[in-house]
């Protein structure tokens, strides 16, 4: 079945150490989003990547950066961890931008210490 | 003002109710909308989108509304398995992107 799939699901991190969450997916979408969402919180849009072109929101911390290799895997790289990056995040694809109905993958559920 | 606003919750019904969630939404240039569900500590799942005439899937009905930036979802004859945190979300026209709402947490009573 074509999916998106996040790997770990939960990721255990010290306080400052570099961390690195993927995604990857078959469904050969054009667009991939990376998410926050904190406990009774709406998800977050962080970025999304339409094919190679990188797009950050605005109020996005630098902390929090993503690459995308190729069409089927993305990254989300938290280069110092703080307490306050303890999140789930979740990945999700759509077929282009203006398709709107997103499918997500299971998320991975960091904790940092 | 939120861009997007739930009701705020939480909703405890017995099996067998009908309940009726709303939402409302800042961005009177939206045109898609959507009504994903999400179970705890689980992914959110596309539940329906809502279309300007309304649409039904089986015990689920949703509305829009336009005029008053509207957004309804009916759930009839509730199941158990119908707990959950249900999420409005619109696009940001413009932006190319989602808006969640925070969600509105269901659970359905025996």
């Amino acid at each position: 079945d074509a999916m998106v799939i996040q790997n770990p699901r939960y990721q255990v991190t010290q306080f400052g150490k570099p961390v690195t969450l993927s995604c990857s997916q078959t469904l050969n979408h054009n667009v991939m989003y990376w998410y926050q969402q904190k406990s009774s919180q709406a998800p977050k849009l962080l970025f999304h990547y339409y094919d190679k072109d990188f797009n950050n929101e605005a109020d996005t911390p630098d902390n929090f950066q993503s690459r995308r290799p190729n069409t089927s895997f993305c990254f989300l790289d938290i280069r110092s961890p703080g307490l306050g990056d303890a999140a789930m995040y979740l990945c999700a694809t759509s077929a282009h931008l203006e398709a709107y109905e997103q499918y997500f993958g299971p998320g991975t559920r960091l904790t940092v210490t | 003002r939120k861009e997007v606003e739930q009701d705020p919750g939480p909703f405890n019904v017995p099996e067998g109710a009908t309940v009726a969630f709303n939402c409302t939404y800042s961005n009177s240039a939206s045109q898609s909308f959507f009504w994903y569900r999400q179970d705890c500590r689980k992914e959110p799942k596309l539940l329906m989108s809502v279309y300007s005439s309304g649409n039904e899937d089986g015990r689920f009905t949703a509305q829009l509304n336009r005029a008053s930036q509207y957004i309804s979802l009916l759930i009839r004859d509730s199941k158990l398995s119908d707990s959950a945190t249900y999420l409005c979300v619109v696009d940001d026209q413009g932006a190319q992107k989602l808006v969640f709402g925070q969600g509105t947490r269901l659970t359905i009573n025996p």
